[in-house]
């Protein structure tokens, strides 16, 4: 079965301080990956998506994340958190012709300001 | 913009009592999709509808039942409801399987007691 595996359930850092969540899928055929970001209290908001094409994305908010096809991996990074970050991250991978997404565990980000 | 409605936004019911979960799409999407997400857990698919036909089915409980309108609107049933089914209800839709991408509704905060 698919699955989607986040290493890191707890990140705290301080303002300013880099950021890379990872993210590693299962699947080995053609998927669509996904960053979705949660603030408390919200729904899932979208950050980037890959597709196809170039393998580095860019997203909104200053998030990036780089799809490594032969590490099954689409990580995520920020170069400089701002406390306004604090949020939880979920990896989701869709598989090509199938509908629904498939999430990670999710990842709890604390920035300290 | 017109984003994902989901009514109610907050919901308490008692033990073995129904809740009924509705989700409207953003305007020409045909597809909807049902997710569950315990406290401080990823969000578990359900169920979703293309079309008004049951497209794919996950680890939704034989208490539960969905079903999509003509409007495409969908309505999540669950009955006999216990103490672990407290969760945010949200639900998302697409056109289509999803190549565009997907919007997320706040979801439904139920709580059993």
């Amino acid at each position: 079965a698919q699955s989607v595996s986040q290493h890191n359930h707890h990140v705290i850092l301080s303002e300013a301080a880099s950021l890379e969540l990872g993210c590693n899928y299962s699947y080995g055929g053609t998927v669509n990956l996904f960053w979705y970001v949660q603030y408390p209290g919200q729904h899932l908001q979208l950050l980037l998506k890959y597709f196809s094409g170039d393998p580095l994305v860019k997203g909104i908010k200053g998030f990036e994340a780089e799809f490594i096809k032969s590490k099954f991996s689409f990580n995520l990074r920020k170069p400089s958190v701002q406390w306004s970050d604090t949020a939880e991250y979920f990896c989701a991978v869709r598989v090509l012709n199938d509908y629904k997404l498939s999430f990670g565990a999710g990842t709890t980000v604390t920035v300290r300001a | 913009a017109a984003g994902v409605i989901q009514s109610p936004r907050h919901l308490i019911k008692e033990k073995r009592e129904t809740a009924t979960l509705k989700c409207y799409p953003i305007p020409r999407h045909d597809t909807v999709y049902w997710y569950q997400q315990g406290p401080g857990q990823d969000p578990q698919f359900l169920i979703s509808f293309y079309e008004k036909m049951q497209s794919d089915k996950g680890s939704i409980p034989d208490r539960f039942s969905a079903q999509q309108f003509s409007d495409y609107h969908s309505e999540l049933n669950m009955s006999s409801l216990e103490l672990g089914d407290s969760a945010l209800y949200f639900c998302a839709s697409s056109l289509g399987t999803g190549s565009y991408g997907y919007t997320f509704g706040s979801g439904t905060r139920l709580t059993v007691v």
